[in-house]
């Protein structure tokens, strides 16, 4: 069966430091994968989404970046945060044309 | 562009009692439609979904049916239970084989009392 992981599971950082939050899929192989980010109060915003290695398709313009160096590896980075990157970041998978996105526990970043 | 309308709560039930939470969503053609739950400090878990008109997804006592006439996917429950406590996630993925992403709508808090 396929699982998605993704680490850490809770991050404090400072304004203006780096970030890297890593999402990791057993179980399948060139998997669909997403990055949504779920601030307080309000939906899930689709930020990033690869069909393969090296592939990244932006939804939204910021100060964040995406990276797949390995098939079943997505990466989500800042150079510097901002007090508004804070939030719930959710990495989904799903698998060839099918629709249905699968969802890992998610990285609480706080940024103070 | 795809958008999801759900009503956000949060919504207070008794043990028991019949739960509605509606959906409607704008989109072009016939997208796929989801109902997510979410229980506090986890991720998404898929609850049920249709992917075409009149078709009707369950999972857990739970059933939505894909309404194409009335834009609508509404989630219903016959006896809720202190443990259905969760915020709940209407969303849609549009037609066609691209890996898009999905549109949520801001879900609903479900708050359920002994």
């Amino acid at each position: 069966s396929q699982t998605i992981h993704q680490w850490p599971a809770t991050l404090v950082q400072p304004v203006g430091s780096p970030l890297s939050l890593e999402c990791t899929v057993e179980g399948t192989s060139n998997p669909n994968l997403y990055w949504y980010r779920q601030a307080a109060g309000r939906g899930l915003q689709l930020l990033f989404y690869s069909v393969g290695i090296g592939q990244i398709s932006s939804e939204v313009p910021q100060n964040l970046s995406a990276s797949r160096p390995q098939d079943r590896q997505f990466i989500l980075s800042s150079k510097k945060l901002l007090l508004s990157d804070s939030g719930f970041y959710l990495c989904a998978w799903s698998s060839g044309g099918a629709k249905t996105q699968y969802f890992g526990p998610g990285t609480r970043l706080l940024v103070l | 562009g795809d958008s999801v309308t759900q009503m956000e709560g949060p919504v207070t039930l008794s043990e028991e009692a019949f739960l509605t939470i509606n959906c409607t969503y704008t989109a072009t053609g016939y997208p796929s439609l989801f109902w997510y739950v979410q229980y506090p400090g986890e991720g998404l878990q898929l609850l049920l979904k249709a992917t075409k008109a009149d078709d009707k997804g369950s999972n857990k006592g739970f059933e939505a049916t894909y309404r194409k006439e009335t834009t609508s996917f509404h989630l219903e429950k016959g006896s809720v239970q202190v443990s259905d406590s969760a915020v709940y996630f209407c969303a849609l993925s549009p037609p066609g084989g691209g890996a898009d992403g999905l549109t949520f709508g801001k879900g609903t808090h479900l708050i359920i009392q002994p």
